[in-house]
């Protein structure tokens, strides 16, 4: 089974900050996901992404296949951002593309 | 566009009892899954379905069931709840195979008592 470990478990930022949130995974994938979730509230997809970058407004997703790392950040970081980020991957040796193996998650507090 | 539909939200079991969760996703996509999510843990799959008329046991299968009721619609089962199901549960989809994005509902919050 693939080992996800997202870097930090918590982070506090104030508004505008540049935020950089991780995740290293231990066994190839096919493609990685971050997701967003608000206190109480559903998840969200955010990326998918296999290889390179990906940019949606001031979120930006990065992965290093070699290295099986990737890499959140947020840009002139708000409060609306708060939440609970998480990566997740899919596929790899013996898992199905079917399936998904997340990390625990990272709690981003952003004050104002 | 409602996407994945999740009912109920919030739910308050007694040990013994017994209730279905339902999801409903109006996407078109092939495979569906139900997730649990606990405090210090990262979502683990319960039930996954690659496509309509299949099901799979997925990481924590124990004490629950499913159905593919048809192509949009996955329901969770549990037969007789107990405390270590008090849980958020997630259903989920995707187009299928694999890079797809997945959809997530809105969650599901059952306590047992």
């Amino acid at each position: 089974k693939n080992e996800v470990e997202q870097s930090p478990q918590n982070l506090t930022a104030q508004e505008g900050e540049f935020i950089t949130i991780n995740c290293s995974y231990s066994v190839g994938i096919s493609a990685l996901h971050w997701l967003q979730q608000h206190p109480g509230g559903g998840i969200v997809s955010l990326f998918m992404l296999s290889s390179g970058k990906k940019k949606h407004g001031r979120l930006i997703a990065t992965i290093n296949i070699q290295e099986k790392h990737s890499s959140l950040h947020i840009t002139a970081s708000h409060p609306r951002d708060s939440a609970v980020y998480i990566c997740a991957v899919n596929g790899g040796p013996g898992g199905s593309n079917y399936k998904l193996t997340f990390g625990k998650g990272t709690l981003l507090t952003v004050n104002p | 566009n409602a996407g994945v539909t999740q009912t109920p939200k919030f739910q308050v079991l007694k040990t013994g009892q017994s209730m279905t969760l339902q999801c409903a996703q109006d996407m078109n996509h092939n495979s569906m899954y139900w997730y649990r999510q606990d405090p210090g843990m990262g979502l683990r799959l319960i039930y996954y379905s690659a496509s309509e008329g299949t099901t799979d046991k997925g990481e924590v299968p124990n004490g629950y069931n499913v159905s593919r009721l048809n192509k949009r619609e996955f329901s969770l089962r549990l037969e007789s709840a107990a405390p270590s199901q008090t849980s958020v549960y997630f259903c989920a989809s995707s187009l299928q195979g694999s890079n797809t994005e997945a959809f997530f509902g809105q969650g599901t919050r059952l306590t047992v008592v």
